[in-house]
């Protein structure tokens, strides 16, 4: 089992430009969350999806972001347009329903100029 | 909404010493789990160690323990025989008994320096 992936590593875009993060999860979870770290405000919950339907996105800062879930194994969150307050690591997880464990993913640093 | 709070924003020990990070928690819930991520600077989040709420029994996971006071809602972390690699940014989360899909509400963190 290769984990959560996610991509990219690292963006590094200009303000105003979309961006889009990229997410695997482990396979047979049927949950996956979009986290974001910020140094001002640690770990924020974005959204989390259930067999593939969002569940609760309340934590999307704004219409600028959204996030998608096609199918089973893959997620993206879309940043358009981006701005510089949206720098951060956006982090991906997931986890199962009989399990209580989360497993993250490495990551995505994302900088706006 | 359920908060957790860690206090000690920065901690420093010494290599082979014991450690106590500090968590607390406000719920109005009965069932709960409670959970520690390390974050080394690869920013990989890494599962430390887990209690369940209705289990009265302290888990541990080799060096890594936990003081889990449910009255007082205390969830803190001892780390033994301190290594270098124990070095990272310290997370306590919480998640909700009802919640079934691991929807986790974290700490802001605590940093731990390791000294040799």
């Amino acid at each position: 089992d290769a984990g959560v992936i996610q991509s990219p590593r690292h963006e590094v875009t200009e303000m105003g430009q979309e961006v889009t993060l990229r997410c695997k999860p482990i396979s047979g979870h049927d949950y996956l969350f979009w986290y974001r770290q910020t140094m001002m405000r640690g770990l924020e919950l974005l959204i989390y999806f259930n067999n593939n339907v969002p569940i609760d996105d309340s934590g999307m800062p704004e219409d600028r972001f959204s996030a998608k879930m096609p199918n089973a194994s893959f997620s993206t969150l879309k940043i358009q347009p981006s701005e510089p307050r949206d720098s951060a690591v956006y982090f991906c997880a997931s986890g199962g329903s009989g399990a209580n464990v989360l497993t993250f993913g490495a990551g995505s640093r994302l900088t706006v100029l | 909404a359920q908060t957790v709070t860690q206090s000690q924003p920065e901690m420093s020990v010494q290599e082979a010493e014991t450690v106590t990070l500090s968590c607390t928690y406000d719920t109005s819930e009965s069932d709960y789990y409670l959970f520690w991520y390390k974050q080394p600077p690869s920013r990989q989040m890494i599962l430390v160690i887990r209690q369940e709420a209705y289990k009265q029994q302290n888990a541990t996971e080799n060096r890594f323990s936990v003081n889990f006071q449910k009255a007082a809602k205390s969830f803190s972390l001892k780390i033994s025989d301190s290594q270098l690699g124990d070095a990272a940014m310290y997370f306590c989360a919480y998640r909700s008994g009802r919640e079934y899909g691991n929807k986790l509400v974290f700490g802001a963190g605590t940093i731990l320096r390791v000294k040799s």
